[in-house]
């Protein structure tokens, strides 16, 4: 199986700020990468797939990049509807697989 | 709308069973390939199982091969997870997903995940 690790694991910071997660592959998974956004109690809602593709409805602020192993999900100014965990998962092969999350929390 | 209810969940004791569905609508059904992704309480998520669009493929984690059996009525736009010898591992909640894109008939390979259900809490212990 793939191994996906994402970092960091948590970060505070504010509203308007600049957040990267990042997220590396035990192998390159040529950009089946995608990214989602969990509220607690909530279902994960996806964010960016294939990488750099932003999935409709989904806030132009979001964005993603990267290739080969190592990929970025970047939120250009923060809001407070923000705050929540961000997971990276390859579909590059089965099965899929997920990094550990990365909770974005109010510093 | 588009959306995936699952229902089924519950307290059952180690080494029973349970089955769990998952009611598709808004959406044709049998097009697309399904998934269970399970997340344990406080911890991430976990990739359970898949069913092919016309139900003939199937794929399973190998932490619950062999005790998991997931199938799918594309009459009643509804998808099963039976669950079998229960572990108090298998504790978490389960959700059904939809792949992205349509497949073709037998294709149950891996996609992101666009459609998710609210999930349903299942509670193994004695």
């Amino acid at each position: 199986d793939i191994q996906m690790t994402q970092s960091p694991s948590s970060l505070s910071t504010s509203v308007g700020d600049r957040v990267t997660i990042t997220c590396r592959a035990s192998q390159s998974i040529n950009n089946h990468l995608n990214w989602y956004q969990q509220k607690p109690g909530k279902a994960p809602k996806l964010l960016i797939y294939a990488a750099s593709n932003l999935q409709s409805g989904v806030p132009s602020r979001f964005s993603g990049s990267g290739s080969g192993t190592d990929y970025t999900l970047t939120i250009s100014s923060l809001q407070p509807e923000d705050f929540a965990t961000y997971y990276c998962q390859q579909s590059y092969s089965t099965p899929a697989t997920f990094g550990q999350g990365t909770k974005v929390e109010i510093k | 709308e588009v959306q995936l209810v699952e229902s089924g969940g519950g307290l059952v004791q180690p080494g029973g069973s349970l089955r769990l569905s998952c009611a598709a609508s808004g959406f044709t059904f049998s097009s697309y390939v399904i998934h269970w992704v399970r997340q344990a309480p406080g911890k991430g998520l976990e990739y359970v199982s898949a069913i092919s669009s016309n139900g003939g493929s199937t794929y399973y984690a190998n932490s619950v091969k062999g005790r998991f059996t997931i199938s799918r009525d594309n009459s009643k736009n509804t998808l099963y997870l039976q669950m079998g010898s229960l572990r108090p591992e298998d504790m978490a909640v389960y959700y059904c997903a939809r792949a992205l894109n349509i497949a073709v008939a037998a294709y149950v390979g891996n996609d992101a995940f666009d459609i998710w259900g609210q999930g349903t809490m299942v509670t193994v212990s004695s």
